[in-house]
């Protein structure tokens, strides 16, 4: 019930393209689901988040799709650019409790080719 | 603030020694986490801390696995003793407990290899 399941393992786009990674949960109890950005030799980096009261966020190229329902929530990266070859985890935690424990899933590689 | 600092950046070692990884927290942050990346399992969560006391250690895969905050500016993270399955890349996180966000802060890293 804590896991968060991701794919694609690895993703190929041309520059210009739209990428799109899944992720789906099962703890109903989450309410905070960022995405993070990584870059070879770095650490994580937070994205882009969102909360179950939206359906969409967006940031720029990057938009956090999510729905309750189904228990899924997808980035998508608009007019995909080399520079945003990276790896990509989607994550989620609950909020508002004692402790802010933020369970990843297991990460997709993208690359953008130009 | 430099943000979360981890030592050393890399560490080979031989099977069997200690290791010790090292994490300043940024400050002013009351939650700490230890996480390992590897390729098949992406990133495990091992221990987190809350105002320097071990919340949640249920992701330490084995008891040689131990972690300590003494203070709020300084952890570590110690396996012993190492095995070439311990080798990854470990990641120290710092956030702060507080609505609305949750965004953890990681440090660079240490990649750890065990020979």
């Amino acid at each position: 019930q804590q896991q968060v399941k991701q794919s694609p393992q690895s993703l190929i786009v041309q520059k210009g393209g739209i990428s799109i990674i899944n992720c789906a949960y099962e703890n109903t109890a989450f309410d905070y689901f960022p995405w993070y950005q990584q870059f070879p030799g770095k650490g994580p980096a937070l994205l882009i988040a969102i909360r179950p009261d939206v359906s969409e966020k967006k940031e720029g190229r990057f938009t956090i799709s999510f729905n309750k329902s189904a228990k899924q929530f997808s980035l998508h990266i608009m007019d995909s650019q080399p520079g945003d070859s990276a790896t990509y985890f989607c994550a989620a935690s609950i909020e508002g409790g004692a402790t802010n424990k933020l369970i990843f899933g297991t990460g997709t590689l993208l690359a953008v080719q130009p | 603030d430099a943000g979360v600092i981890q030592s050393p950046r890399h560490e080979v070692t031989e099977m069997g020694q200690e290791v010790t990884l090292r994490c300043k927290p940024i400050s002013g942050h009351n939650s700490l986490f230890w996480y390992r990346q590897t390729m098949m399992r992406g990133l495990e969560l091992l221990i987190y801390f809350n105002n320097n006391v071990p919340i949640d250690d249920s992701g330490m895969p084995e008891d040689r696995f131990s972690a300590k905050m003494p203070n709020a500016s300084f952890s570590t993270l110690k396996i012993q003793p190492s095995e070439p399955r311990d080798s990854a890349v470990y990641f120290c996180a710092s956030s702060f407990v507080r609505a609305p966000t949750t965004e953890a802060f990681f440090g660079q890293g240490t990649r750890l290899t065990v020979v």
